[in-house]
């Protein structure tokens, strides 16, 4: 399957606990996404890297909520101290920017579903 | 980004087509109209997009009034797997600029395709 994966699938966790999900993008897609979904709502975004640099952070990312891109590749986001807010699906989409002038689709991966109790 | 309105919930049977509108009645002249789905429990899914002139692929249609102000979605043959909910989305295009990346999801409707 050559789509964008995450792992885990799911994740429950105590309140307090720090928690890393991991998302690799389609191979050569130079831009990543991640997006939250909580229930009955659409994804909000959350931040996107265009190869390893962080381009954009949205205001819901807090101090506790850290992304990286280390070498363009997969990427990685850690919330800390978990809260019992945090719980929902944390989706991560990749796409492949071409030109200045080009439009693109973003892929969306299965998503990380956290639970935190 | 502009905002979209779109209703909440839709019916189609299953072999007839689905007609999804959305409205967008403040989307400026370099801005998109992106359509896509999400299937419980999997992440959306992309499915056309368009700035002025319709649009067809393999998937659907996508027609836009010509004062951009409205479009719809057309399945032509809904089946059972396309029972979704259906987000429309106004962004501006690839135009340069960092802050062109993100999709604003709205809440979507809610597509039940019956047997």
């Amino acid at each position: 399957d050559t789509g964008v994966s995450q792992d885990p699938r799911h994740k429950i966790t105590k309140r307090g606990q720090n928690v890393t999900f991991r998302c690799d993008p389609i191979s050569e897609h130079n831009r990543l996404y991640w997006y939250r979904q909580t229930l009955g709502q659409g994804p909000e975004f959350l931040t996107y890297f265009q190869n390893e640099a962080q381009l954009e952070k949205s205001r819901l990312l807090s101090d506790r909520f850290s992304a990286e891109r280390p070498k363009g590749s997969f990427s990685t986001l850690e919330i800390q101290r978990t809260e019992q807010g945090d719980s929902a699906m944390y989706l991560c989409a990749s796409s492949f920017k071409r030109d200045r002038r080009s439009s693109y689709e973003q892929y969306f991966g299965p998503g990380t579903r956290l639970t935190v109790t | 980004d502009a905002k979209t309105t779109q209703p909440p919930s839709m019916d189609c049977a299953e072999g007839r087509a689905a007609n999804l509108p959305c409205n967008h009645s403040t989307i400026s002249g370099n801005e998109y109209v992106y359509w896509y789905r999400q299937i419980h429990s999997q992440g959306p899914q992309y499915i056309i997009h368009g700035l002025k002139n319709n649009e067809t692929n393999e998937m659907a249609s996508l027609i836009i009034t010509e004062d951009r102000k409205s479009s719809t979605l057309i399945l032509p043959h809904a089946t059972l797997r396309d029972t979704a909910v259906y987000y429309c989305i106004v962004r501006p295009g690839t135009t340069g600029g960092t802050s062109y990346g993100k999709l604003t999801f709205g809440q979507g409707t809610i597509l039940t395709v019956h047997p």
